[in-house]
């Protein structure tokens, strides 16, 4: 089945330790999106590329940074997690051609010492 | 910007009855998006039902309708004949229209409980 993956599923890291999130995709849909969700919030969005465009939100930190290689992959660079940065982190992708609604990967849970 | 509020935080329904999940926004936007995402404990967010602003009539999916009151800036989640695997977190979600647009913006969230 065409689906939004992301590994690991939990990720455990150590304060200031930078850490890889990945997501693949085998929609070839044309935009990926990185989400940040703490506990009993709404996920916030990070940034999210069409194509190779990056587009980041204005308030997204420094220490988030993304790499997209190609169509299917992209990851999520934390380069020096904090304790605040503990959260679910979920991966989305659009087709990018109006139809909007996104597809959801299960998330990845980091977890920060 | 636009804000999305979900003014209730849990709620539940006993199996096989139905149950309304409410949804206001603010935009100043004349074409946008609407979506339930469900989010399922410990599994992933799926879409549920969206509608298109520009429609008039309410989108349906199976036991899932919406009320979608374009005026009032009000988009409810109507759950009919609830079932268990319904248990989770629903997002009320809004996206407008434009070239490059693609934010999904959030309400916070209603946790429903299916009660057997």
């Amino acid at each position: 089945d065409a689906m939004v993956i992301q590994n690991p599923r939990y990720q455990v890291t150590q304060f200031g330790k930078p850490v890889t999130l990945s997501c693949s995709q085998t929609l070839n849909h044309n935009v990926m999106y990185w989400y940040q969700q703490k506990s009993s919030q709404a996920p916030k969005l990070l940034f999210h590329y069409y194509d190779k465009d990056f587009n980041n939100e204005a308030d997204t930190p420094d220490n988030f940074q993304s790499r997209r290689p190609n169509t299917s992959f992209c990851f999520l660079d934390i380069r020096s997690p904090g304790l605040g940065d503990a959260a679910m982190y979920l991966c989305a992708t659009s087709i990018g051609q109006g139809q909007e609604t996104q597809y959801f990967g299960p998330g990845t849970r980091l977890l920060v010492l | 910007a636009q804000t999305v509020t979900q003014s209730q935080p849990e709620m539940s329904v006993q199996e096989a009855e139905t149950v309304t999940l409410s949804c206001t926004y603010d935009t100043s936007e004349n074409n946008y998006y609407l979506f339930w995402y469900k989010q399922p404990p410990s599994r992933q967010m799926i879409l549920v039902i969206r509608q298109e602003a520009y429609k008039q009539q309410n989108a349906t999916e199976n036991r899932f309708s919406v009320n979608f009151q374009k005026a009032a800036k009000s988009f409810s989640l109507k759950i009919s004949d609830s079932q268990l695997g319904d248990t989770a977190m629903y997002f009320c979600a809004f996206m407008k229209l434009g070239a490059g647009s693609y934010q999904l913006t959030f309400g916070k969230g209603t946790k429903l409980s299916v009660i057997p």
